[in-house]
């Protein structure tokens, strides 16, 4: 089915590993955005790209990198996790800069 | 610092009640989002609205946007038991119109 998928769901891991979520989204999409979600904060955007190898910094960008080579993909890595950064992480899409928003099932990550 | 500030944050009633959530701000922003979220999934658009006293209505849904484009209110009425759930609103600002998330209300509606 089209849509936007991210992976893994779950992921349990310990402060100082590497974490790379992936997002992948099957309608050409321009825009795409990374966002957590922590009780009593909403969404916090993290970091947006415009375009394929145009990214920007949202924010809260600090511990995180992130990459866009392909339209269809824009994965966030952690490069080296800590605790403040468990949190539930929802990609998202949108076509043009007016156009609504599309989310997917999110990635709850925690750090041990 | 939330540039969007929602309340309430919580409201439990009983079906066949109205409501009303409230999202404020001191800035300015291009458009308005309203969302709702369940447990365990993305957010799901509800509406946009992008002009300064724009009222716009979803069935039993009322959404307004103020004047000076800094607020916007979402009236439910007569609340069922299905419109539980968490409800952002997100201004737009920006070359790419990225949002800003409200921390959210969380609806409950018992039978």
């Amino acid at each position: 089915d089209a849509g936007i998928t991210q992976s893994p769901r779950y992921k349990i891991t310990e402060t100082g590993r590497q974490v790379t979520l992936m997002c992948h989204q099957t309608w050409s999409h321009s825009y795409m955005f990374w966002y957590r979600q922590d009780l009593g904060h909403g969404l916090r955007l993290i970091y947006y790209s415009a375009a394929a190898d145009i990214t920007d910094k949202g924010e809260v960008p600090d511990g995180y990198v992130v990459s866009r080579s392909k339209t269809e993909n824009f994965p966030l890595t952690l490069e080296s996790a800590t605790r403040s950064q468990t949190s539930v992480y929802f990609c998202a899409s949108r076509v043009g800069v007016s156009q609504p928003q599309h989310f997917g099932d999110g990635t709850r990550l925690s750090i041990l | 610092t939330q540039l969007l500030e929602q309340s309430p944050q919580f409201l439990s009633i009983q079906e066949g009640e109205n409501l009303t959530v409230y999202c404020n701000s001191s800035s300015v922003f291009s458009s308005l989002q309203w969302y709702r979220q369940e447990p365990g999934e993305g957010p799901v658009l509800l509406v946009t609205v992008v002009t300064g006293g724009e009222v716009k209505k979803l069935k039993r849904l009322t959404f307004q946007f103020g004047d000076a484009r800094k607020d916007s209110s979402l009236h439910i009425t007569a609340a069922q038991t299905g419109d539980t759930g968490l409800y952002l609103c997100a201004g737009g600002r920006g070359s790419a119109r990225q949002l800003t998330f409200g921390s959210g209300t969380q609806l409950t509606v018992l039978p």
